[in-house]
């Protein structure tokens, strides 16, 4: 059985690009959640993927999209970033209806 | 809202002394409560849940409705304890998504 992965590790970006994250599910999680993490704060909720289709969405702006695949990897997209978007971003993929969220290690976005 | 504030930025106390990590919350229902755990260099890991009601490497959490709290204990504290703590319950309005305390981190020292 393997783990929640999340790639890349790091990434720097310049403000107005885009990037995408991905994420590997634990296997057999059909579900996947997308988490900011600022620094000194606790991870926000950004967005939820239940079978491809999203399942609930945080306070954030429409230029965070997401996308889950038939595998149940996870892409999450951010168009236009701006400086504020810096911050580490986390996976987590669970089982339906289970309040337990199995985290990858993140991915450390730097906007500059 | 739902919300969940855990007032300690850090909390530092000697090996085997007691420690209480604090959380409070605010959700209109019956909440389903989590504790988080990170230690260094490690992802982030489910410690217990309340639903569970059961005590994991001698941390207990209760929940007490009245207050809108649930705070983790251990009686003895380990220098191995230290981490930071996330206390975190379900948001119902977005499937099994989880709100996040800003966390408290926990140094043990001999």
């Amino acid at each position: 059985e393997t783990g929640v992965t999340q790639s890349p590790t790091h990434l720097i970006k310049t403000r107005g690009q885009q990037v995408t994250l991905r994420c590997s599910s634990q296997s057999g999680h059909n579900t996947v959640s997308w988490y900011q993490q600022a620094l000194g704060q606790g991870p926000q909720f950004i967005f939820q993927y239940y079978r491809e289709e999203e399942n609930g969405r945080g306070n954030f702006p429409p230029r965070f999209s997401g996308l889950q695949f038939p595998n149940y990897s996870s892409e999450l997209n951010v168009n236009a970033l701006e400086l504020d978007d810096s911050a580490l971003y986390l996976c987590a993929s669970s089982l339906p209806g289970q309040g337990e969220a199995f985290f990858g290690q993140g991915t450390r976005l730097t906007v500059v | 809202a739902q919300r969940v504030t855990q007032p300690e930025k850090l909390l530092s106390v000697f090996k085997g002394a007691p420690v209480e990590l604090k959380c409070n919350y605010s959700y209109s229902g019956s909440p389903e409560l989590f504790w988080y755990v990170q230690y260094s260099r490690q992802r982030l890991q489910l410690l217990l849940r309340h639903i569970s009601r059961e005590s994991i490497k001698g941390f207990t959490a209760d929940l007490n409705k009245g207050e809108t709290s649930f705070h983790l204990k251990k009686p003895f504290a380990q220098e191995e304890d230290s981490a930071m703590y996330y206390c975190a319950l379900i948001n119902n309005q977005a499937g099994t998504a989880l709100i996040f305390g800003k966390g408290t981190t926990l140094s043990v020292s001999s």
